[in-house]
Parts: C-alpha cells; structure tokens; sequence
C-alpha cells in the first residue's frame, strides 16, 4: 500500500527558527512532493524532487531515496510562512498520496 | 486561465440535495485529477481523467459521486442527495501530462457544507 507520513502535526514557533518538517513514505516513489495550504485557501506547489535537494528562497527540500525520507526546512522563518505544509507522493499511478499535514504556525 | 479555476468557492446544500462543483483546468492540461479534503486531515483521491477519459473512479466513495469531463477540459463532480459525511474541502488539479511527475497545479478548492 502507498503511504505518506507526515510530523510533526503541530509546529508552532518564534520567528526567525529554523524550521523542518519531515515526511517518510513506502517503497516505490517515482517523486515526491511538498505543498503549501493557507487557511482557506487551495494549494501552493513548493517543491516536486526525486534526488537530493531543491532551494527556493527560504526553503530547502531534500530527500533520501534510501531512507525512504524527506524534509522540508525553513530558514528565517516568519509569520507570513505560517500555513499547512503537506507532503505528497506520486508512486507511478497518476494520483499522488498525501500526508495529512502539518500546521505550522510561526509567532512574531 | 493561468491557473486552475474552481467554482464556486462556498457551497451549503440541505441534506439530500444534489450539487455540482466545477473546475476549469490550465488550458491544454491533460490530466485532471478531483481530491476530498476533510476538515484536519490530507486530501485523499477522488477520482481521474486524461482528456476526456475517466481513466480511474477508484476514490468515489459512493455511486452519488459523479464526475465528467465531456471535452477535455473543463470537469464537474456531482454529488446526489448529499449527506454531512459529504461536507469537506474538494480540490481539483490539473497537469499537462498523463504522468504526474511533471507537476499538478491546484485550484482553491470548494468548501462544502451539507446541513
């Protein structure tokens, strides 16, 4: 069966800490990746990788295929990141499988 | 459009009433894809076209669940005689391959609630 695991649920956090949220999944993923949700909104493609890491900005994405892990870190980080970051796996079949998310809040 | 349009964005239906949820895809996106997001937890899969063809229905959890996607682009997910286990956030994506690895684009989703 194709899982996605998610932690932590909660994260809450000072602005300007280091954040990561990781993610493990079952064998066989062809990519992974990392979404945004804000309250009331739809969801932000961050990051799709299958090897090694992706920067944009303040975030940063790797993932080890060995391991069967990813994570998502935050650098600097600030309120207007604070949302729900859901990782996602696409294992060959069309669909992907999602995580069920980490709320992330960042206070100021 | 530039990105993928859903509509509308609230919707609140009486219980046993019948609705239609509608998105409309980045133009010449191949795939379209239909997710149920409950309150807290994950999108899980609703259902999948390519083009016109619903390739998979595995997701639809009851046959009041209906979706289409007559000509290729635009699609709707009907959903008869509504119950509250229906009410949650529906997402549509879409992607400009049949195979997922080149990325989904994702609407904003419409928030149903069945009363």
């Amino acid at each position: 069966k194709n899982e996605v695991e998610q932690s932590p649920q909660n994260l809450t956090a000072q602005e300007g800490e280091f954040i990561t949220i990781n993610c493990s999944y079952s064998v066989g993923i062809s990519a992974l990746h990392w979404l945004q949700q804000h309250p009331g909104g739809g969801i932000v493609s961050l990051f799709m990788l299958s090897s090694g890491k992706k920067k944009h900005g303040r975030l940063i994405a790797t993932i080890n295929i060995q391991e069967k892990h990813s994570s998502l870190h935050i650098t600097a980080s600030h309120p207007r990141d604070s949302a729900v970051y859901i990782c996602a796996g696409y294992f060959g079949n069309e669909k992907l499988t999602f995580g069920t998310g980490t709320r992330l809040t960042i206070i100021p | 459009g530039a990105g993928v349009s859903q509509s509308p964005r609230y919707k609140v239906a009486k219980r046993g009433q019948d609705v239609a949820l509608r998105c409309d895809p980045i133009s010449g996106h191949v795939s379209l894809f239909w997710y149920q997001q409950a309150l807290g937890q994950g999108p899980e899969f609703l259902t999948y076209f390519q083009n016109e063809a619903q390739l998979d229905k595995s997701g639809l959890p009851s046959d009041r669940f209906f979706a289409e996607r007559p000509e290729g682009s635009v699609s709707t997910l009907k959903i008869q005689r509504t119950q509250q286990e229906d009410s949650a956030v529906y997402l549509c994506a879409s992607s400009p391959a049949p195979q997922g690895n080149y990325g989904y684009t994702f609407g904003s989703g419409t928030r149903l609630t069945v009363v």
